[in-house]
């Protein structure tokens, strides 16, 4: 399965600014996925980025508030702009390619916002 | 839509016992995925086990193994010899299909702790 390398693995930020969590994949994936994890909650999906299109975005979350891009097949970031203590969160990504293999995810970015 | 649903937050056994986690889900689909994924303090999230609907068979993997029941749509983890090292959040996970790719819908999670 695939490995992913994501940074920065914790930040803390004033509010008002904006933050760029990247992830780097071992190898192609189509889709990458990029969730948000409140604390002691479960996983929301944020978007899906797909490499040469927009990104599309879950009910809730919109693209001036989480830019991503999606330059190539392995990379991926994750912007999390004009921020407030309501984004401090884990932010995770993740790819696969559908049940066979499983999702594997990042290691996570704690994001906290004061 | 689809859903899941953990109805235990916490949940705790001794080490070398075995314990059950449980997942319910909701689903019009015939053909899906459902997966565990369990989440240690570390924050990364690690697929367990995974169950193909299609497949009758339980899926097993090592100490762990699942309970599939495609008509009550129940989805259950159980957990033999529990280590300390098993103490983390457990995510019961459902495969969505949709037109822009495969997507993962969470259930709320347990945590589970191991007591030496």
């Amino acid at each position: 399965s695939a490995v992913i390398s994501q940074k920065p693995s914790r930040d803390i930020c004033q509010r008002g600014t904006s933050l760029t969590i990247q992830c780097q994949v071992d190898s192609q994936v189509t889709m990458m996925f990029w969730y948000r994890q409140q604390p002691g909650q479960s996983l929301t999906l944020i978007a899906t980025a797909n490499q040469g299109s927009e990104a599309t975005y879950e009910s809730g979350f919109v693209i001036d508030k989480f830019p991503i891009s999606r330059p190539n097949l392995t990379f991926s970031t994750l912007t999390v702009s004009n921020m407030s203590p309501e984004d401090s969160s884990i932010y995770l990504c993740s790819v696969g390619t559908g049940g066979k293999n499983g999702y594997t995810f990042g290691s996570g970015t704690r994001l906290t916002v004061v | 839509a689809q859903t899941v649903t953990q109805s235990q937050p916490e949940m705790s056994v001794q080490e070398a016992e075995t314990v059950t986690l449980s997942c319910t889900y909701d689903t019009s689909e015939n053909n899906y995925y459902l997966f565990w994924y369990k989440q240690p303090p570390s924050r990364q999230m690690i697929l367990v086990i995974r169950q193909e609907a299609y497949k009758q068979q339980n899926a097993t993997e090592n100490r762990f193994s699942v309970n599939f029941q495609k008509a009550a749509k129940s989805f259950s983890l159980k957990i033999s010899d529990s280590q300390l090292g098993d103490t983390a959040m457990y995510f019961c996970a459902f495969m969505k299909q949709s037109r822009y790719g495969n997507k993962l819908v969470f259930g709320a999670g347990t945590i589970l702790r191991v007591k030496s």
